[in-house]
């Protein structure tokens, strides 16, 4: 069975210092892996995704995360954090498709000024 | 134009009662979803359906009935509503093996 772990429920970082999100992935094959991003009130909204190739992707509003297939992992980073990105973060894998997507539990970013 | 949307926003009733939730997507997927995010913000699948069929049902209670009439709208009926129903819940839409989901606002249902 497929399964997603964010090892961290809470992290807490002052603005413009740099981030990092842990997430570890269980997929019985080469997974499609993604980060989507809650504010307050809202839905999700997609922020990177790994299907193949790079293992380096780049997303929206500054983010990029790294696939590495040896350490099951897909951590999401950021160079320099804004007040802005104080939100839930969620990692998901699956193939999509009828299947839909299996979430972690979400890391909530909080930003100190 | 809202890619995926979901009607009400806010659903606030009784025990005992039944509602409906509603959505609709204008971006030509075949698949949509019904997700319930809890109050720990974790995120469940619930159902699946492909161009109006029915693929998963994630042991849900069958109270929750959900219908499709087209493949552009999933609606979600909950009968008998109980208090651990109260979540947050979310639709999604994808196009078929793309893996990407894309998400409604979501629908905050609270049950007395």
């Amino acid at each position: 069975a497929q399964s997603v772990t964010q090892p961290d429920i809470h992290i807490t970082v002052s603005e413009g210092a740099s981030l990092e999100l842990r997430c570890n992935y269980s997929y019985g094959a080469t997974p499609y892996l993604f980060w989507y991003v809650q504010s307050p009130g809202q839905g999700l909204q997609l922020l990177l995704k790994y299907f193949s190739g790079d293992t380096l992707v780049q997303g929206i509003k500054g983010f990029e995360a790294e696939f590495k297939r040896s350490q099951s992992s897909f951590n999401l980073r950021k160079p320099s954090v804004h007040w802005s990105d104080a939100a839930e973060y969620f990692c998901a894998v699956g193939r999509g498709g009828a299947d839909g997507l299996t979430f972690g539990k979400g890391t909530h970013l909080i930003i100190q000024p | 134009d809202t890619a995926v949307s979901q009607t009400p926003k806010y659903l606030v009733t009784q025990m005992g009662n039944d509602k409906s939730i509603k959505c609709e997507q204008n971006l030509g997927h075949d698949t949509m979803y019904w997700y319930k995010q809890d109050s720990k913000k974790f995120l469940k699948i619930m159902f699946s359906y492909n161009n109006k069929e029915l693929i998963i049902n994630e042991t849900v209670p069958n109270r929750f009935s959900p219908k499709s009439p087209d493949k552009a709208h999933l609606n979600l009926h909950i009968n008998s509503l109980e208090l651990g129903d109260s979540a947050v819940y979310f639709c999604a839409s994808s196009p078929n093996m793309a893996g990407e989901l894309f998400f409604g606002e979501g629908s905050r249902l609270t049950v007395l």
